[in-house]
């Protein structure tokens, strides 16, 4: 079956460390995959995509690896702050570069000051 | 405006009332998305809208939910004979994009939590 995973425990982490996201799918071939972020009672907020045919990329303390071999996208946040915590979703097409990304459940992100 | 915003944000309906979701998208958006998100979930895709057209209505998990887009702006996300299972989060999306296999950024409302006793 086709699957996108996602730690559904919450990851905690000590201010001023890298957190880093794990987003694992199978039985798909995406053309791209993204993250967002999303805050308690608010909708998701796109933070970065990547794309099948690039390793990683940078948004200032963000980094994004996509491993297509894996089957593995990394989310990093360098040098976190409390201001960070939050829930990150990945999410990915299902259809050869759809406009639809399917979402994974998430992860929650605490930053402990 | 400043963002996409939805109405209400919170609706509490009994069982087997019809209920209405509004959403107002960023103003010249071409692409309109509804999306259910049940708690502890991503959301999951319900519908798309190209101006008034709804090109892909795969999502919607019966026909009791129907949503519109008449005009190419504000959208409706009608539920009718509301039942349990259909408490969630919906949100409202837009984006600029105006061709459908593009990577066109995403805007998200902050959606109506739905709740159905």
């Amino acid at each position: 079956s086709q699957k996108i995973e996602q730690n559904s425990e919450a990851l905690n982490i000590q201010e001023g460390k890298t957190a880093t996201l794990t987003c694992n799918y199978t039985n798909y071939s995406p053309a791209y995959l993204q993250w967002y972020r999303q805050d308690p009672g608010r909708g998701p907020v796109f933070l970065l995509l990547i794309r099948e045919n690039e390793k990683e990329k940078r948004k200032e303390r963000l980094k994004v690896t996509f491993d297509t071999t894996l089957k593995q996208s990394l989310f990093h946040i360098t040098a976190s702050q409390p201001a960070d915590s939050a829930t990150y979703l990945c999410a990915l097409d299902t259809s050869g570069g759809s406009y639809i990304p399917t979402f994974g459940r998430g992860t929650s992100l605490i930053v402990h000051p | 405006g400043a963002g996409v915003s939805q109405s209400p944000r919170y609706k509490v309906a009994k069982r087997g009332q019809d209920v209405a979701l509004r959403c107002d998208p960023i103003s010249g958006h071409v692409s309109l998305f509804w999306y259910q998100q049940a708690l502890g979930q991503g959301p999951e895709f319900l519908t798309y809208f190209q101006n008034e057209a709804q090109l892909d209505k795969s999502g919607l998990p019966s026909d009791r939910f129907f949503a519109e887009r008449p005009e190419g702006s504000v959208s409706t996300l009608k539920i009718q004979r509301t039942q349990q299972e259909d408490s969630a989060v919906y949100l409202c999306a837009s984006s600029l994009a105006s061709t459908g296999r593009t990577t066109d950024t995403q805007y998200f409302g902050p959606g109506t939590r739905l709740t159905v006793l």
